[in-house]
């Protein structure tokens, strides 16, 4: 079954304590994306990888890290959480930007 | 800042009755549009999406219109169901590496 899938689905975590949310597509998609989801501020772009070791910033990346060796795998890194970043995360694959992107279940994380 | 954005937060319709949802966006450099369907818990889900050469596409009881003369993005949901009651998203991507997201309009119809 095609799918991108997250891990953990549920997070709670201190401030400071370094964590990291997987992703993980099977549809060999080259573009890959992190969003937060914050409620009545839509869905905002965290960042995105056009291909392997290839990254670049969203709009809100202040605070988190990626990384992209491989195709499958985009892994969403908080060196530091902070309560500010308590969010519901999305990763999201795609065949290119201007394609249908596909959505994991989302990582809903609260830093206390 | 944002610049995709939706007319209405909540749209209230009938079972039966056909949706309207509004986006505007006011990039004119902006080719390729898309609407999401996020249900409660879950991420979103493609519905249909739109090039900036093209004024209308047709799907499965959707259809999105594209007025690139006013900026103005619509989705028309036509004999609304239950189960379309979600939040509906537009994104727009201005011909670069990203997609950029409206703030949503919850769509709910009451049988």
């Amino acid at each position: 079954e095609a799918q991108v899938t997250q891990n953990p689905r549920y997070l709670i975590t201190v401030t400071g304590k370094k964590l990291t949310v997987t992703c993980s597509q099977n549809m060999n998609h080259e573009y890959m994306s992190w969003y937060r989801q914050d409620p009545g501020l839509g869905l905002r772009q965290i960042y995105y990888s056009m291909n392997v070791e290839v990254t670049d910033k969203g709009d809100v990346p202040e605070g988190y890290k990626v990384s992209r060796k491989e195709k499958r795998n985009f892994p969403l890194i908080l060196e530091s959480p902070s309560p500010n970043q308590t969010s519901l995360y999305f990763c999201a694959s795609s065949l290119g930007v201007t394609n249908e992107q596909f959505f994991g279940p989302g990582t809903r994380l609260t830093v206390l | 800042g944002e610049s995709v954005g939706l007319h209405l937060p909540t749209l209230s319709v009938q079972e039966g009755d056909n949706s309207i949802i509004n986006c505007a966006y006011s990039n004119s450099a902006s080719d390729y549009f898309i609407w999401y369907k996020q249900e409660s818990g879950k991420g979103p889900q493609f519905i249909i999406d739109i090039r900036s050469n093209m004024d209308k596409r047709q799907g499965q009881r959707v259809t999105v219109l594209l007025n690139k003369t006013v900026k103005h993005l619509s989705l028309q949901i036509a004999a609304t169901q239950p189960g379309d009651s979600a939040v509906y998203f537009c994104a727009e991507n201005r011909g670069g590496t990203a997609l950029i997201f409206g703030k949503g309009t919850t769509l709910s119809v009451s049988s």
